[in-house]
């Protein structure tokens, strides 16, 4: 078993600039959601997938954007980039069915934004 | 709305001595409850969760949290500290309503050292 994957592992951009990150969820999970760590914090709730549709967000602007795939696997996309996006996104899938599923996390993905 | 805090950034203790990592929430219902672990430059791993059944829970790695309504709290504790569980440690919170679409709320985080 895989576990979660995301791609790429590290990424530097430009203020401006767009980037696309990727996360394939554990085996048999249906419910993507994404979290946004800055250095020295707690990760912050990004938004949640399933069954393709953003189910809900947390408080993040709409430059902020998704998407889940039939096979489950989703996209965190981040238009206009700012200095402040700099951070580390994690992925996490659950099993949809139950409360309290373990949320399993992926590795994350490194963004730097000069 | 829901929230954690953590208090004490960073905790040390020495080789075998206790480890009390603390834990406090603010929710307008019985929440779930979590400890996380992250380790350099690695995801979150579970350590345990609180959702509703025992108020003791036991989770990996000789760790354990007692939930306590009438503190508001869910302190982690573990009693012979390893070199090994030197991380970060994050507490967080989920609202049992939403059930499996549940998003989860973290306090700041508390990094461990222990010292040999």
């Amino acid at each position: 078993d895989a576990g979660v994957t995301q791609s790429p592992t590290h990424l530097i951009k430009t203020r401006g600039q767009q980037v696309t990150l990727r996360c394939s969820p554990k085996s048999g999970h249906d419910t993507v959601s994404w979290y946004q760590q800055a250095l020295g914090q707690g990760p912050q709730f990004i938004f949640q997938y399933y069954e393709e549709e953003e189910r809900q967000r947390g408080n993040f602007p709409d430059r902020f954007s998704g998407h889940q795939f039939p096979n489950y696997s989703s996209e965190l996309n981040v238009n206009a980039l700012l200095l402040g996006d700099s951070a580390l996104y994690l992925c996490a899938s659950n099993l949809g069915g139950l409360a309290g599923n373990e949320q399993f996390f992926g590795p994350g993905t490194r963004l730097t934004v000069l | 709305a829901q929230s954690v805090t953590q208090l004490g950034s960073h905790v040390s203790v020495s080789e075998g001595a206790l480890v009390l990592l603390r834990c406090n929430y603010s929710s307008s219902v019985p929440p779930y409850l979590f400890w996380y672990v992250q380790y350099p430059n690695q995801g979150l791993q579970l350590l345990l969760k609180y959702t509703s059944a025992a108020t003791l829970v036991k989770g990996i790695n000789g760790f354990e949290a007692e939930f306590k309504k009438s503190e508001t709290s869910f302190h982690l504790t573990k009693p012979s500290a390893h070199m090994r569980d030197a991380a970060e440690y994050f507490c967080a919170v989920s609202d049992p309503r939403l059930g499996s679409n549940y998003k989860l709320t973290f306090g700041k985080g508390t990094l461990l050292t222990v010292n040999p």
